[in-house]
């Protein structure tokens, strides 16, 4: 069965400090994958995606076959990186999300 | 961009009322749209998909019955919780896919928290 397990519900890290939000999926087939943000009192929004392989807002993600993993990182949190980040796994029309990490930088 | 918007934002009724949310997208014109579900601290669990002039595909374990979906127009739909009971409270989210995006594009609704008393 297609799942998306983020291990983490709250991570929290000083401004500065490196950030990974760990994302692990299960899936028979090439995955889509994708990371959504949600700040405090906005909806929820995409982040990144894997197909395109790019940085938004310093983050990167990158998709590991071999441990089935599509962990979310950046070098160096800043305040307003303070969100719940969702891990998300296309499938058949639909998305699949995992239950969320919240990550707090504090200053 | 995209914007999606939700109403009412949040709604109190009482047990064995039934309450409707609507989901519009204002910019664009969505032949589907999506209805989740979160409950505290978990995840969106996908309710149904909304397809446009057409019956909504439901998801397993989701009463078709008790939550009625419409999608009546483009920029359009609804979802229905008919006779709730207070195991429907929740927070309902919903997003929407422009047509001419990709086929994993949605934009999503700010949500609507039911408290059913």
């Amino acid at each position: 069965a297609q799942r998306v397990t983020q291990p983490e519900k709250l991570l929290s890290v000083f401004k500065g400090a490196p950030v990974e939000l760990k994302c692990n999926y299960s899936y028979s087939g090439s995955p889509e994958l994708f990371w959504y943000v949600q700040y405090s009192r906005q909806r929820l929004q995409l982040l990144l995606r894997h197909i395109s392989r790019e940085s938004i807002k310093g983050f990167t993600a990158d998709l590991n076959k071999g441990e089935t993993s599509f962990h979310l990182k950046k070098p160096f949190a800043q305040e307003e990186d303070s969100a719940m980040y969702y891990c998300a796994l296309y499938n058949t029309d639909k998305l699949i999300f995992g239950t969320g990490t919240r990550l707090q930088v504090f200053p | 961009g995209a914007v999606v918007s939700q109403h009412p934002s949040r709604v109190i009724c009482k047990s064995g009322t039934s309450v409707k949310i609507e989901c519009r997208s204002l910019d664009f014109q969505a032949t589907t749209m999506f209805w989740y579900r979160q409950f505290p601290k978990q995840s969106l669990m996908l309710m149904a998909t909304s397809n446009e002039g057409s019956k909504a595909t439901y998801e397993q374990g989701v009463e078709k019955d008790k939550f009625l979906i419409n999608h009546a127009s483009l920029t359009l739909s609804t979802l229905t919780v008919t006779s709730a009971h207070p195991e429907d409270s929740s927070f309902y989210i919903c997003s929407a896919r422009p047509p001419s995006g990709s086929r994993y594009e949605q934009y999503f609704g700010p949500g609507t928290r039911l408290t059913v008393t």
